[in-house]
This record gives structure tokens, C-alpha cells and sequence, in this order.
């Protein structure tokens, strides 16, 4: 099936640990997007990369590194894991045209204790 | 952060009413819009989109968006329980996606 996949879906670690969280996308995108939705539901923009540029949102902090081997895949890197980072962790992919959707991963949630 | 404001809600219609949503963006750049339905525990699906001012339907759903006011609006018609979910207005500015912080919308039948 065509998709953007996550893996894995659940992630329970404790603070001070490093964490990876894994993505592909097989629908041809050019660009893909890390974003991080907190407890209220408020999706925030992560990190935008596509074949030619990686945009950095200036709050996140540096603990967080986005790691692209081609450009079906955006994995995400956290090194020394906060409480504060628990939350769901989507990945999405789109065409870099303003008119292009963006394509959700069915996410991946990260509690950290 | 690009600012995105939506009626925070919870809305609450009866089974067959007609519910609004509102949100407005703060970037007069911002060429294309989104509306994505969020059901608990699940991922943002893509419901509407729209680019040019002016009212699109699909089926039970019409997006209208006034880009003189930095307004983009979604109306479903018929609601039904099935409708119930958080609806989340996205922006794209610069190939940059900013979401709203949702409404939750709740169909009582």
C-alpha cells in the first residue's frame, strides 16, 4: 500500500536515554516533515527536509536531530531524553509545491518516564 | 511559529445541523489551505483544500476562504456522529505547514 509508515508506534523509555524513531514514505514525495502534537493537540512544525534543504523550526531543541538517507526516509534521532518530550511524534511527506498536501505517518508515541 | 487561530470549541450541533469552523492565519503569503479531521488516537486525514478565494464543496463539506480577511471557514452540512473528531486548519506558507490548535466537534444524535 501506498503510505507513509512510522515504526515503532509505541515508545516507553526513561529520561536520559537516546531514542530513534524511524520513517519511509512511498508515495513519491520530495519532502517530509517531522512535527510533535502535545497533550492538547497543538501540531508543531519539527524539521522540513527535502532533497536540498533542511529547515530547523529555532525552538527545537538540539537534543533532536532528523537523520535522511534518501529521500523516502526521515528518521528521527533524541539524545537525552526529557520528560517534557512526551508526546505523539508524526512524520508526513508532500510535493514542495504550495499546493501539495501534507500525507501523515499514523504517528508514534513517546512517553518518557 | 506562523500564527494559526481556530474557534477553540468544543462544538457541540445535534445530528443533522449544520456545524462551522473558523480559522484565521496571520501570514497574508500563504497561498494553499487545509482542513484535516483527527480522530482520537489517530492520524490527521486530509478532508479539504483550498487555494483561491471563494466557496469549494465536497459532498457534505464546503471550505470557503476569504484571503482579504486572512479567513478560512469549513461547514458541514448534515453532520452526523461519525463527524465527531478534532478538526485542524492548516497553512501552508513557503512550503511550511502551520496548524491551528483544532476544534473538537461533537455530534450528539
Amino acid at each position: 500500500d501506498t503510505a507513509v509508515s512510522q515504526t515503532p508506534k509505541y515508545l516507553v523509555t526513561q529520561m536520559g536515554n537516546d531514542k530513534s524513531i524511524k520513517c519511509e514514505q512511498n508515495l513519491g514525495h520530495d519532502t517530509m516533515y517531522w512535527y510533535k502534537q502535545d497533550s492538547k493537540k497543538f501540531l508543531k512544525i519539527m524539521f522540513s527536509y527535502n532533497n536540498k534543504e533542511l529547515i530547523i523550526n529555532e525552538t527545537v531543541p538540539n537534543r533532536f536531530s532528523p537523520k535522511s538517507p534518501d529521500k523516502a526516509h526521515l528518521n528521527l534521532h533524541i539524545n537525552s531524553l526529557e520528560l517534557g518530550d512526551s508526546a505523539v511524534y508524526f512524520c508526513a511527506s508532500s510535493h514542495w509545491t504550495d499546493n501539495s498536501p501534507l500525507h501523515f505517518g499514523n504517528g508514534t508515541r513517546l512517553t518518557v518516564t | 511559529q506562523k500564527e494559526v487561530e481556530q474557534n477553540s470549541g468544543p462544538l457541540s450541533v445535534p445530528e443533522g445541523a449544520i456545524a462551522s469552523l473558523n480559522c484565521t492565519y496571520s501570514d497574508r503569503g500563504s497561498q494553499s489551505f487545509f482542513w484535516y479531521r483527527q480522530y482520537s488516537g489517530k492520524s490527521p486525514e486530509l478532508i479539504m483544500s483550498i487555494y483561491s478565494n471563494g466557496d469549494k464543496e465536497d459532498g457534505r463539506f464546503t471550505a470557503q476562504l476569504n484571503k482579504a480577511s486572512q479567513y478560512v471557514s469549513l461547514l458541514i452540512r448534515d453532520s452526523q456522529p461519525s463527524d465527531s473528531a478534532t478538526y485542524l486548519c492548516a497553512v501552508n506558507t513557503g512550503n511550511q505547514f502551520y496548524f491551528g490548535t483544532g476544534t473538537s466537534l461533537t455530534v450528539i444524535p
